[in-house]
């Protein structure tokens, strides 16, 4: 019963390549959101998708695609992954907004980059 | 724009000590305020939270008083725990649909027996 889930829990590749990385939700949010954590764990927001519709795309290289097929489902997808794009990718969603009821975060994805 | 500063890490204490870690945030309007934890390999878990002026959050121990007059949400324990050894993040929202969560930097906790 994970409320966020993301797959794959960790990611290596090589320069270059295409990777996706799914997340799921099961509380019923209307809000999803990708944020990055960098090396010094600070968080950053990429994306927010609210009832399946872009709302925040914060200045991120348009290699990174999110596409939200559904409610509960919010993937992102790295085209010709760099060294820099080395990180942990939070999913989190949300009911509220990001109003007094908190996000709720997935598990997070450690992609590494070669 | 929002802002939330938190103190640097990291924190070590001894089990049993008290903790406090500062936060202070930036904002236009009238934001919720919010302690997040994130312990080794895992993702945040919403630790406490307030929505409005001298509201006190509080959970596991931990407790956090929104003070408008000093734009703060510092975060205290009376007894710290090896298990509470994690790292522990600040964070303000507006309340509007789709806003992200802005977060401080992060203060890493670390408790020894």
């Amino acid at each position: 019963d994970t409320a966020v889930s993301q797959t794959p829990k960790y990611l290596v590749t090589q320069m270059g390549n295409d990777k996706s990385i799914k997340c799921e939700q099961n509380l019923g949010h209307d809000t999803m959101y990708w944020y990055k954590q960098d090396s010094k764990k600070f968080l950053k927001i990429m994306f927010s998708y609210n009832n399946k519709e872009l709302i925040i795309n914060e200045t991120v290289p348009n290699r990174f695609s999110p596409k939200s097929p559904d409610k509960a489902h919010l993937n992102l997808h790295i085209n010709s992954l760099e060294l820099g794009d080395s990180a942990v990718y939070f999913c989190a969603s949300s009911q509220d907004g990001a109003g007094p009821l908190g996000q709720f975060f997935g598990p997070g994805t450690r992609l590494t980059v070669l | 724009g929002n802002s939330v500063t938190q103190m640097e890490g990291p924190v070590t204490l001894s089990e049993e000590a008290f903790l406090t870690i500062n936060c202070t945030y930036t904002a236009t309007g009238y934001p919720s305020l919010f302690w997040y934890v994130q312990y080794p390999g895992e993702g945040l878990q919403l630790l406490l939270k307030a929505t409005k002026a001298d509201d006190k959050g509080s959970n596991k121990g931990f407790e956090a008083t929104y003070r408008k007059e000093t734009t703060s949400f510092h975060l205290e324990k009376g007894s710290v725990q090896v298990s509470d050894s994690a790292v522990y993040f600040c964070a303000l929202s507006e309340w509007q649909a789709g806003t992200a969560l802005i977060f401080g930097k992060g203060t890493t906790l670390s408790v020894s027996s």
